[in-house]
């Protein structure tokens, strides 16, 4: 079992369309939970945090349910802009540490 | 907010030549740097961890010997791909970070490898 799993998609959604994401993870432990966005042929970059209490930034929000080792992520009124490859990062603590583990990434494509 | 860069960002070389690619932090210092390489479709996967001034600490699975990581400086970080072959072409990510305890870090632009 993945430590970190993903539906890959591609999720083809109209814009304005609100389009969810779902990610699970393996490690009971893990501690920090974080949705990143990869553009193609780019580096990830952080789009939000998530935490038990669910959180929301702009038309993004996400969830953390603990008990379910599952992490949410809800997109509202998609634009096109929104188009990419969204990953599902897990931090826990080794002994050099911590240490992200990545989901495959779901791709998201945004049209007209 | 913090930048980290990478060196090159793209490089084609023959099988058997050996690549270096740099991960330097430019507006703070990085105690410690991590290299990733991601496959097409496939997420990225954590290679090695360098802590500057010792040695690198790498994952199960990656050879030591063949991707040397030097963190000299508490900005610069290199990786080295020794006698690349075909099945090394990649897309290599750096990340750094300040503190032992911060997340998330902060990740470099990338360097697509491509070994003929």
């Amino acid at each position: 079992r993945k430590e970190v799993e993903q539906d890959p998609g591609p999720f083809n959604v109209p814009e304005g369309a609100t389009v969810a994401f779902n990610c699970t993870y393996s490690n009971s432990a893990s501690q920090s939970f974080f949705w990143y966005r990869q553009d193609c042929r780019k580096e990830p970059k952080l789009l939000m945090s998530v935490y038990s209490s669910g959180n929301e930034d702009g038309r993004f929000t996400a969830q953390l349910n603990r008990a379910s080792q599952y992490i949410s992520l809800l997109i509202r009124d998609s634009k096109l802009s929104d188009s990419a490859t969204y990953l599902c990062v897990v931090n826990g603590v080794t002994g050099g540490g911590n240490k992200l583990t990545f989901g495959t990434g779901t791709q998201l494509k945004v049209e007209l | 907010g913090a930048v980290v860069s990478q060196h090159p960002s793209w490089v084609i070389c023959k099988s058997g030549t050996s690549v270096k690619i740099e991960c330097r932090s430019l507006d703070f210092q990085a105690t410690t740097m991590f290299w990733y390489r991601q496959f097409p479709k496939q997420s990225l996967m954590l290679m090695a961890t360098s802590n500057e001034g010792s040695k690198a600490t790498y994952e199960q699975g990656v050879e030591k010997d063949k991707f040397l990581i030097n963190h000299a400086s508490l900005t610069l970080s290199t990786l080295t791909v020794t006698s690349a072959h075909p099945e090394d072409s990649s897309f290599y990510i750096c990340s750094a970070r300040d503190r032992p305890d911060l997340v998330p870090q902060y990740f470099g632009p990338g360097t697509r490898l491509t070994v003929t």
